[in-house]
């Protein structure tokens, strides 16, 4: 079992450009979500998936949208990338209301 | 909205002393969830608790849940360089969705 994995580790972006965050779990999970974390602010949800076809808005969905055609894999799109959008990225399923599995994050700059 | 309130934000000790973090909710949780970063790492889970007052122990952590379901806490005994991190309490408020929201963390520092 890989777990949670996402792609790229690492990023840097000009501002208005886009790009697709990459993330899969092959534990079967039926929860999906995305999470970014700055500095003092610990983890805010971005958006979240419950099977495949459905999606929802977390806390601070502006600026992304995400997809979930199936229960593998959960991507994250930045449409135009700002500066306000510096931040690590993760990743994590888990079955419906049980313990959350990270993926290793994304670190992303943009200038 | 729903918010976790999680103090303190920074805890710096000496090896071999005791460290709590607490967790505070202003509406009833349905389960309190914990959570442990390493410097450069991932959230990684420790435990989650679901009745009221619960307390569940593993090695020197021990976690405890509020009888009203709103608060709970992380107890170390006899920190070591190993606890270094930031633990991070997260909340259920029981949406069918299973949503986590999280508290900002308390980064532990241990002075060997």
């Amino acid at each position: 079992n890989a777990g949670v994995t996402q792609t790229p580790k690492f990023q840097v972006l000009k501002t208005g450009q886009s790009m697709t965050l990459q993330c899969a779990q092959d534990m079967n999970h039926e929860y999906m979500s995305w999470y970014r974390q700055d500095p003092g602010m610990g983890l805010r949800l971005i958006h979240y998936s419950v099977g495949a076809g459905i999606t929802d808005q977390g806390e601070v969905p502006n600026g992304y949208n995400v997809s979930r055609s199936t229960t593998e894999d959960f991507p994250l799109r930045l449409l135009s990338a700002a500066p306000s959008q510096t931040s690590v990225y993760f990743c994590a399923s888990s079955p419906v209301g049980d313990e959350q599995f990270f993926g290793p994050g994304t670190r992303l700059t943009v200038l | 909205g729903q918010q976790v309130m999680q103090i303190p934000q920074y805890q710096h000790v000496q090896e071999g002393e005791d460290f709590t973090t607490y967790c505070n909710s202003s509406t009833t949780l349905s389960n309190i969830q914990w959570y442990k970063q390493r410097p450069g790492g991932h959230p990684v889970f420790l435990i989650q608790l679901v009745k009221s007052g619960e307390v569940k122990k593993q090695k020197r952590l021990t976690f405890q849940f509020g009888e009203a379901k709103k608060n709970s806490s992380l107890h170390i005994t006899a920190t070591q360089t190993t606890d270094v991190g930031t633990y991070f309490c997260a909340g259920d408020y029981g949406g069918s969705q299973g949503n986590l929201i999280f508290g900002k963390g308390t980064k532990l520092s241990v002075k060997p």
